[in-house]
């Protein structure tokens, strides 16, 4: 059971245009959100998160928002630039007294920024 | 501050043998966490160790298992490799402060069955 679902395999979205990647949930207990950018032969790297007591967070280029009743979370990446193109995964933790969440990640969006 | 070291960063296995994959994390951090990611499955947790202790676990076989040393170092063994193993397998690691689940990834380790 996908708890974590990206339906967009794939994005492609021209150099200095919006790009948003969208990321649907099904766990309401879910308490922090996460995206993760991966380039080829490289781990993921931390991008930027969002609280689930909030509906936005920016970070220069990049704002996550967070539509708790829709179960929704997207990100903006304005504008978008070549170095951009990568995979894009979201994450979801699920909150545990003990220190031990777990996130449950996404199947990925790869993005590619076209010149 | 060195980043988190996989090793081998590709493998070759046969169906049926045994593996053996290496981690160390990020100095200082206390926890490590194994992902496993293939086409179209993104990334499935496999285990969190921290302070020698398995203390989270998904939805993997018996197949898999991990371990932790004082040193905070990783391994993650598979045996009976099956076809369907073939994955880059991620280690992560997080400090103690780090609660906000911000893990730090290795590169991977690319492990081929054949």
């Amino acid at each position: 059971d996908q708890q974590v679902k990206q339906n967009s395999p794939s994005l492609s979205v021209q150099e200095g245009r919006i790009s948003i990647l969208n990321c649907d949930y099904t766990n309401s207990m879910f308490d922090y959100f996460l995206w993760y950018k991966k380039y080829p032969a490289e781990g993921p790297t931390f991008l930027i998160s969002i609280s689930s007591i909030k509906d936005k967070n920016e970070d220069g280029r990049f704002t996550v928002f967070l539509n708790k009743s829709a179960k929704h979370l997207s990100l903006h990446i304005v504008p978008s630039q070549p170095g951009d193109s990568a995979v894009y995964f979201c994450a979801a933790r699920s909150p545990s007294n003990f220190g031990n969440e777990k996130l449950t990640f996404g199947t990925g969006t790869r993005l590619t920024i076209i010149p | 501050k060195a980043g988190v070291t996989q090793t081998p960063r590709y493998l070759i296995k046969t169906r049926g043998q045994q593996v053996t994959l290496s981690c160390s994390p990020i100095s200082g951090h206390r926890s490590v966490s194994w992902y496993q990611q293939t086409p179209g499955q993104g990334l499935q947790f496999l285990f969190e160790y921290f302070s020698e202790t398995q203390r989270n676990k998904g939805n993997f076989p018996g197949r898999f298992s991990g371990r932790q040393f004082s040193n905070s170092r990783s391994e993650m063994n598979v045996s009976t490799l099956e076809l369907g193993d073939s994955a880059l397998y991620l280690c992560a690691s997080r400090g103690v402060v780090e609660t906000n689940e911000k893990l730090f990834f290795g590169s991977g380790t690319q492990l081929s069955v054949l």
